[in-house]
């Protein structure tokens, strides 16, 4: 089966650091997604990690532990903006399977 | 290039109805996949196509269908709804289904309320 968690809810303060952390099993391994969705809107894709490692991209990073099944996003220098939905999500080894298995996802709440 | 596009984007249908949900993925996209997404289990996979072909389904019930045409828009239907139907179903599309770091692109989604 596929299990993934991630805390359903977050706040932190505008200019400053958030980790939104993720831990998964599941039955293969073919990567990790991360993804931002807006209230009423579609999610947007944020990175993907199929090695260890950090993987930069602007004010937003992420890290894979594939021995540890963790994963976290660092979003820096917190805008507003970034107000979301974060989900984490984790594609299993299936030949041809486009699937991806989505964590319930956390809400971060910036405040001023 | 047009994204995803997903109609309607709003639905209300009784219990029994059955209802149909369209997706027209991005031009030059082969694979369609749908998500139904309900706030306590968070985005779930429904079934995967690829050529007119599902490749992957998920663990949902039969009166959970789909298809995909030549020009790679796909459906999905649900038979006789249930009050648990009411989600916001989101379709995705993605280039090709074999490579792992493909991603997947989401429509805005079809809101389906059922009374």
């Amino acid at each position: 089966g596929q299990n993934i968690d991630q805390p359903t809810e977050m706040t932190a303060t505008e200019g400053a650091i958030v980790q939104i952390n993720c831990t998964y099993q599941t039955s293969g391994f073919n990567g990790l997604f991360w993804y931002q969705q807006h209230a009423g809107e579609a999610p947007t894709f944020l990175s993907y990690n199929v090695l260890d490692g950090l993987e930069e991209k602007g004010r937003f990073s992420s890290f894979l532990s594939r021995s540890k099944g963790y994963s976290y996003l660092l979003l820096k220098e917190l805008q507003m903006k970034d107000s979301a939905s974060y989900l984490c999500a984790v594609r299993g080894r299936q030949t041809g399977a486009n699937n991806l298995f989505f964590g319930t996802g956390t809400r971060l709440t910036v405040i001023p | 290039k047009a994204g995803v596009t997903q109609t309607p984007r709003y639905l209300i249908k009784t219990r029994g109805q059955q209802v149909t949900l369209s997706c027209s993925p991005i031009s030059g996209h082969r694979s369609v996949s749908w998500y139904q997404q309900t706030p306590g289990q968070g985005l779930q996979f429904l079934f995967e196509y690829f050529s007119e072909t599902q490749r992957n389904k998920g663990n949902f019930p039969g009166r959970f269908s789909g298809r995909q045409f030549s020009n790679s828009r796909s459906e999905m239907n649900v038979s006789t709804l249930e009050l648990g139907d009411s989600a916001l179903y989101l379709c995705a599309s993605s280039l090709e289904v074999v490579r792992a770091q493909e991603t997947q692109y989401f429509g805005p989604g079809t809101r389906l309320l059922v009374l």
